[in-house]
C-alpha cells in the first residue's frame, strides 16, 4: 500500500534528551514537510524540503533539526533546547512543492515529556 | 501575514441533516488555495476539498461543497445528508504560490463536529 508511515505512535522524552521522530513515504514524493499540532491550535510548520538534500524551516523551527538523505525520508529531531516539546507531530508530503499541490499526511506521532 | 479564522469552535448536526462550517482569510494576494481537511478521532489528516482562488465556480465532491466568496475572503464549507463518520475537526487552510520563502499551509484552529442521530 502506498502512503505515509510515522513512528513511533507514541514517544516520550526524558529532561534533556534528544529524540528522533521518523516519517516515512513510498509515494515518490518530493516534498516532505513537519508539523506540530498543540491543542486550541491550528498546525504550524517546523521543517520542509521540497527535494532530497534540501530543507528549510518553518515558522516554529528552534529547537527541531531535520535532514533528508533520502527522497521517502524526512526524521525530525526534538533536541533539548525545545522547551516544550509536548504535541502532537504530523508529517506530509506532496508530490512538489507548489501551492495546488494536496499535501498527504501520516497518522502522527504523540511527544510527551516525562 | 496570513491568517485563517474559523469562529465556531465547535459545531453540532443531527444525522441526514446539513450544516455550515465557517472560515475567513486575511491576504493580500490574488492568487492562492484553500483547502478543507478533516481530521477524525485517529488524527489523521484528511483532505476533503480544494478551492483555486481565480475559478470563480464552487468547488464540490459528493456530499461537500464550497461556498467561496472571494471578495469577503470566506470560505464555508457545507455538508449534505450527515453521517455519523462526519464527526470530526474540519481544518479550513490557505496557501500561496511559492514566493522563495516556505510555501506553507496556514491552518485556521479548527471546528469541531458533533453528528447525532
Amino acid at each position: 500500500d502506498g502512503g505515509i508511515t510515522q513512528s513511533p505512535k507514541y514517544l516520550f522524552r526524558k529532561e534533556g534528551q534528544n529524540v528522533t521522530l521518523s516519517c516515512e513515504q513510498n509515494l515518490n514524493h518530493d516534498a516532505m514537510y513537519w508539523y506540530r499540532q498543540d491543542p486550541g491550535q491550528g498546525l504550524r510548520l517546523i521543517y520542509y524540503s521540497q527535494i532530497v538534500n534540501d530543507f528549510q524551516k518553518g515558522d516554529i523551527a528552534e529547537g527541531y533539526s531535520v535532514s533528508r538523505e533520502k527522497k521517502e525520508s524526512f526524521p525530525l529531531t526534538v533536541t533539548s533546547a525545545q522547551k516544550n516539546p509536548t504535541a502532537f507531530y504530523l508529517c506530509a508530503s506532496s508530490p512538489r512543492d507548489g501551492p495546488g499541490e494536496t499535501q498527504y499526511f501520516g497518522p502522527g506521532t504523540r511527544l510527551l515529556v516525562l | 501575514a496570513q491568517t485563517v479564522t474559523q469562529s465556531q469552535p465547535e459545531m453540532s448536526v443531527q444525522e441526514a441533516e446539513t450544516v455550515t462550517l465557517s472560515c475567513t482569510y486575511d491576504t493580500s494576494e490574488s492568487d492562492y488555495y484553500l483547502f478543507w481537511y478533516k481530521q477524525p478521532p485517529s488524527r489523521q489528516m484528511i483532505l476533503v476539498i480544494r478551492q483555486e482562488a481565480y475559478k470563480q465556480q464552487n468547488a464540490t465532491e459528493n456530499r461537500f461543497s464550497v461556498n467561496f466568496q472571494k471578495a469577503a475572503k470566506s470560505f464555508s464549507l457545507k455538508i449534505s445528508d450527515s453521517q455519523l463518520g462526519d464527526a470530526a475537526m474540519y481544518f479550513c487552510a490557505y496557501r500561496v504560490p511559492n514566493t522563495g520563502t516556505a510555501s506553507k499551509l496556514t491552518f485556521g484552529t479548527g471546528t469541531r463536529l458533533q453528528v447525532t442521530l
